[in-house]
């Protein structure tokens, strides 16, 4: 079964506006992941925020991580045209090798 | 960084034949990778998990006799789907994380499996 369900399940915005994107998981995690796919491609890892961490910044990308609500955010600020893509939060639990628990994505496209 | 390699990244075959599919980890060594399937506008399917030197292990619904995985060395580990049929067609990714899913995990770039 899905853990992470994400929302909104499609985003279309204007390139230079920021983009949100929310995921929602049911049990205990260790870190939380965010990936890229762009269309028939393989997935592109972003950021992972770990269970003890509430925020996190990567160059335009900012995850929030609320533990309490099982709650996470993606942030894409000053977007751009490459950043048309589906978008993917992962759970994943303690330990090497855990398998992730993907949601159903969100599709976002960056108008130039 | 860690890169994955799969291959080929497209494959039409004819039904009742079999396709094997092969994902390498370039520069680490990976004892456990995954294989998914996904289906158009949808979500990753955790196939199976794929560990070096003992056998795969499959989710649930997932038929073993159909989809035959080997993980014969640190750094490879095929996919063959057997005695393949239309309903098999499908994008299928496999990944790998050189340090586990702790730090995030690297995919392949893809195979599109096109069953005629």
């Amino acid at each position: 079964s899905q853990q992470g369900e994400e929302d909104p399940q499609a985003l279309s915005i204007q390139e230079g506006e920021n983009a949100t994107m929310n995921c929602s998981y049911k049990t205990s995690i260790n870190n939380l992941q965010w990936y890229r796919q762009n269309s028939g491609r393989g997935l592109v890892h972003l950021i992972l925020i770990r269970s003890n961490e509430r925020e996190k910044h990567s160059g335009r990308l900012r995850v929030t991580l609320d533990t309490s609500k099982k709650s996470s955010s993606l942030l894409i600020t000053a977007s751009r045209a490459a950043d048309t893509a589906s978008y993917f939060c992962a759970t994943g639990p303690t330990g090497a090798n855990s398998k992730l628990t993907f949601g159903k994505g969100i599709t976002l496209s960056v108008r130039p | 960084g860690a890169v994955v390699s799969q291959h080929p990244s497209r494959v039409i075959c004819k039904s009742g034949t079999s396709v094997k599919i092969e994902c390498r980890s370039l520069d680490f060594q990976a004892t456990t990778m995954f294989w998914y399937r996904q289906f158009p506008k949808k979500s990753l399917m955790l196939m199976a998990t794929s560990n070096e030197g003992s056998k795969a292990t499959y989710e649930q619904g997932v038929e073993k006799d159909k989809f035959l995985i080997n993980h014969a060395s640190l750094t490879l580990s095929t996919l063959t789907v057997t005695s393949a049929h239309p309903e098999d067609s499908s994008f299928y990714i496999c990944s790998a994380g050189a340090g586990g899913s702790d730090y995030g995990y690297t995919f392949g770039s893809g195979t599109r499996l096109t069953v005629v």
